[in-house]
């Protein structure tokens, strides 16, 4: 069963820093694009970072290029995002998203259910 | 622009059609694709290219493209399908952009 699982959601206060990370399972991990895709309380869904199948290739939104940083471990078949200098505004559901090609662009066909990052003081 | 302009809401009683748009510049050289998004639950992908349609996904879902307008249908609209639907695109800016939403209520 192909599975997308996130973990390393919490509190943290502005500018601080944390790595979630999204470990998959089911399918050939380095034959897919991966991305990060937030969502906001009650608000709708936003792009924030991908990268390509073999992690040559990364691409940010503009809103948190310099602060966050997608990888990907393909032995480990784990997707990571490192955020730092959090703002309020980061706060939201980060899901973890396979592409169904292994370069961006393409379709969203498997979603994690999401990990929680709430920045406030 | 780059952006993609869906309407905030659509109603439709049950057993009626329902029809979400979908506009944007860049949409009559890209490839649009739709998630539907139940409340608390996460993006599930129902048509791709325009109008591919992924396994599982009922066939009362199709997509169908005219210049830079995009639309998904609904035929036969089931409670079940009340959520929020989101179309992508890609363009020169960004390889993954997303309209605002689209709440569908069934009344």
């Amino acid at each position: 069963e192909v599975q997308l699982l996130e973990s390393g959601g919490g509190f943290v206060q502005p500018g601080g820093s944390l790595r979630v990370s999204c470990a998959v399972s089911g399918f050939t991990f380095s034959s897919h694009a991966m991305s990060w895709v937030r969502q906001a309380p009650g608000k709708g869904l936003e792009w924030v970072a991908g990268i390509s199948g073999s992690g040559s290739s990364t691409y940010y939104v503009d809103s948190v290029k310099g602060r966050f940083t997608i990888s990907r471990d393909n032995s480990k078949n784990t997707l990571y995002l490192q955020v730092n200098s959090l703002r309020g505004e980061d706060t939201a559901v980060y899901y973890c998203a396979r592409d169904k090609l292994p370069v961006v662009g393409d379709a969203f066909d498997i979603w994690g259910q999401g990990t929680v990052v709430t920045v406030s003081s | 622009s780059y952006g993609l302009t869906q309407p905030a809401s659509v109603s439709v009683s049950p057993g009626q059609t329902a029809r979400i748009t979908c506009s944007g510049d860049a949409l009559s050289k890209q490839y649009v694709y739709w998630y539907q998004q139940r409340p608390g639950q996460a993006p599930v992908l129902v048509i791709y290219k325009d109008r591919e349609r992924p396994s599982g996904i009922p066939e009362r879902f199709s997509g169908s493209s005219s210049g830079t307008t995009v639309t998904l249908t609904i035929s036969g609209v089931q409670a079940e399908d009340e959520a929020d639907y989101y179309c992508q695109s890609s363009d020169n800016s960004s390889p993954y952009r997303f309209g605002g939403g689209t709440k569908l209520t069934v009344l």
